[in-house]
């Protein structure tokens, strides 16, 4: 079955320390790759897309994913975590046997950042 | 543009009720999502239009779900006979046919039913 996987539903650092959440995918075809945040009754925010050009995509508010093809994974960084970044973030995956008319997202990791 | 917006923002309702939930994409996007979002979850995918064309519905859009989008503007979805298991978070979404790199998302609209 092809699928999204993010390990780990809970994350937890300290304010400077860095942020890695995970993401794995399952796909016979080359995905396209995003990760959104998700602030508390809000909607999804996109923070950065992979869609075949460069493998390391730098997004918004100072995170950045690397596509590694060979591990089938997309881990989402940020050298510092701030705040602010506390949230929920899921990883989406396009171009799975849905074809790319769709995302099908990953149950969500929720980042917990401590002072 | 204000972006993707949605209304209610919240909407409860007793079981049995029908209610119907309203999506304003954004005006260039000719492509219009509507996906579920249940609590601890991420997005499940409902289905989506191209300009008034409905292209695909999942298995999840049961009978009692209905959506629309008339004049292939803004979309409506509407559920007959509201059940507890439907209570969920609402999420449309809008975007280009030549862009299939994601898509901007409304802010939702969280359906309770009592």
């Amino acid at each position: 079955a092809q699928s999204v996987t993010q390990l780990g539903s809970h994350v937890s650092v300290s304010e400077g320390a860095l942020v890695l959440l995970r993401c794995n995918y399952s796909s016979s075809v080359p995905p396209y790759l995003f990760w959104y945040v998700q602030y508390p009754n809000q909607g999804l925010q996109l923070l950065l897309k992979y869609t075949s050009a460069a493998t390391l995509v730098k997004g918004i508010n100072g995170f950045e994913a690397e596509f590694k093809k060979s591990e089938t994974s997309f881990h989402l960084t940020k050298p510092s975590a701030h705040m602010s970044d506390a949230a929920e973030y899921f990883c989406a995956v396009s171009g799975l046997s849905g074809g790319y008319n769709k995302l099908i997202f990953g149950a969500g990791t929720r980042l917990a950042v401590h002072p | 543009d204000t972006g993707v917006s949605q209304d209610p923002r919240h909407k409860i309702t007793k079981r049995g009720q029908n209610v119907t939930f309203r999506c304003d994409p954004i005006s260039e996007h000719n492509r219009l999502y509507w996906y579920r979002q249940t609590l601890g979850q991420g997005p499940e995918f409902l289905t989506y239009f191209q300009n008034e064309a409905q292209l695909e519905k999942s298995r999840l859009l049961s009978d009692r779900f209905s959506a629309e989008r008339p004049k292939g503007s803004f979309s409506t979805l509407e559920i007959q006979r509201t059940e507890q298991g439907d209570s969920a978070m609402y999420l449309c979404a809008s975007g280009q046919t030549e862009d299939n790199y994601g898509y901007t998302f409304g802010s939702g609209t969280r359906l309770t039913v009592v």
